[in-house]
């Protein structure tokens, strides 16, 4: 099983570049959900959806969209990448939102803008 | 704004030795989870614990939720290289996942 699949696994940007990071799951999960990972930050969410259709914002919203136009995949739309942006981003899915549903996360996308 | 706290926030050991990590929080939390995320990968869940005072044991690896369900521990028995990465607790605030920032532990050979 692929489970959850995130591309690229590296990816460098200049300041004003825009970009979107790719995630797609397999095994029809309603939620998905982006993090971003940052030294002595923990993880923090940035967008989530519950559905197709249907986004919300996270912790960390600004800079970021998503869509959701599949049940399958959900990218990350950076608009123009600041050196704050610098992070590992992680795409997570589980059946549903809630606590006995786990979440199973990509291997993440690391980028660096300069 | 529940905080939640691990520590130590590194651990570097030698194989063979037993180790113990620690969740706290401010708050009383329904539940909480452990997650482990090996170098270059994404979190993988571990284990969910539900009731005050619930220990739960995954072979080398014992879970113990605090009475008080205020805090939460994760002791590995004779640590492996295998165990090396970053142990993440996380609760739920409401609809949010909350992730502490993690022990990370380092087992050399």
């Amino acid at each position: 099983n692929a489970g959850v699949t995130q591309t690229p696994k590296f990816q460098v940007l200049k300041t004003g570049q825009s970009m979107t990071l790719q995630c797609a799951q397999d095994m029809n999960h309603e939620y998905m959900s982006w993090y971003r990972q940052d030294p002595g930050m923990g993880l923090r969410l940035i967008h989530y959806s519950v559905g197709a259709g249907i986004t919300d914002q996270g912790e960390v919203p600004n800079g970021y969209n998503v869509s959701r136009s599949t049940t399958e995949d959900f990218p990350l739309r950076l608009l123009s990448a600041a050196p704050s942006q610098t992070s590992v981003y992680f795409c997570a899915s589980s059946f549903r939102q809630g606590w006995d549903s786990p979440l199973h996360f990509g291997n993440g996308t690391r980028l660096t803008v300069t | 704004t529940q905080l939640l706290e691990q520590s130590p926030q590194f651990l570097s050991i030698q194989e063979g030795e037993n180790l113990t990590v620690y969740c706290n929080s401010s708050s009383v939390f329904s539940s909480l989870q452990w997650y482990r995320q090996e170098p270059g990968e994404g979190p993988v869940l571990l284990v969910t614990v539900v009731t005050g005072g619930e220990v739960k044991k995954l072979k080398r690896l014992t879970f113990q939720f605090g009475d008080a369900r205020k805090d939460s521990s994760l002791h590995i028995t004779a640590a492996q290289p295998g165990d090396t990465g970053l142990y993440l607790c996380v609760i739920q605030a409401g609809t949010a996942l909350i992730f502490g920032k993690g022990t990370t532990l380092s087992v050399s050979s």
